[in-house]
């Protein structure tokens, strides 16, 4: 299994500018999610998707989208970037296992907005 | 509000010395609370996770304690190895399934 794997890995924007992080898993997982982490901060989770055709919002979802149609994908898009969107975003899947979840993460993508 | 603080920031210690890092909640309810490891470039993963009537859990050389009438909770590593460096993340859940709340981390450095 490849596990949770995002692409690209790293990536430069100019504001307003819009894209696309890639996010897929082979674990046939259910839930997936997507967060951002930036310095001195917990992660923020920014939305989230309990199956196929369900997403619904986190902490922080403003100026991002999102959408399942697969239970293997689940791309986050930036609708016009910021300055303030320069991050490191975490695709991560989960599953239920004796009564906790389990929740693998991916390599994360570095973005920044100029 | 729902927090979680840990402390220190950032620790530098000497390869085979022990280290423990702290780890305070205020979240209310309690579900669970993890101990996640991130290596620098890379996604968190998880370490250990101790439920409202588990004090301790161990993972190898790590151990996890928390005394939940206190809501403290820390991570003790015994014998540090080079590949200890990374950052140590405190995560508690309340009762619902999908949220976290999720510590700034402690940044630890292991120095031969």
């Amino acid at each position: 299994n490849a596990g949770v794997t995002q692409t690209p890995k790293f990536q430069v924007l100019k504001t307003g500018q819009s894209m696309t992080l890639q996010c897929a898993q082979d674990m046939n997982h259910e839930y997936m999610s997507w967060y951002r982490q930036d310095p001195g901060m917990g992660l923020r989770l920014i939305h989230y998707s309990v199956g196929a055709g369900i997403t619904d919002q986190g902490e922080v979802p403003n100026g991002y989208n999102v959408s399942r149609s697969t239970t293997e994908d689940f791309p986050l898009r930036l609708l016009s970037a910021a300055p303030s969107q320069t991050s490191v975003y975490f695709c991560a899947s989960r599953y239920r296992d004796r009564g906790h979840y389990e929740q693998y993460f991916g390599p994360g993508t570095r973005l920044t907005v100029t | 509000k729902n927090q979680v603080e840990q402390s220190p920031q950032s620790l530098i210690i000497l390869e085979g010395k022990n280290c423990t890092l702290q780890c305070n909640y205020t979240v209310s309810p309690f579900s669970n609370l993890r101990w996640y490891k991130q290596d620098t470039g890379r996604g968190p993963v998880s370490l250990t996770i101790m439920t409202f009537s588990e004090n301790t859990k161990s993972n190898g050389r790590y151990t996890a304690t928390l005394d939940a009438d206190t809501k403290q909770s820390s991570l003790h590593i015994t014998a540090s190895q080079l590949s200890d460096s990374a950052s140590y993340i405190c995560v508690v859940s309340p009762n619902s399934n999908y949220q976290l709340i999720w510590g700034a981390g402690t940044k630890l450095i292991i120095k031969p």
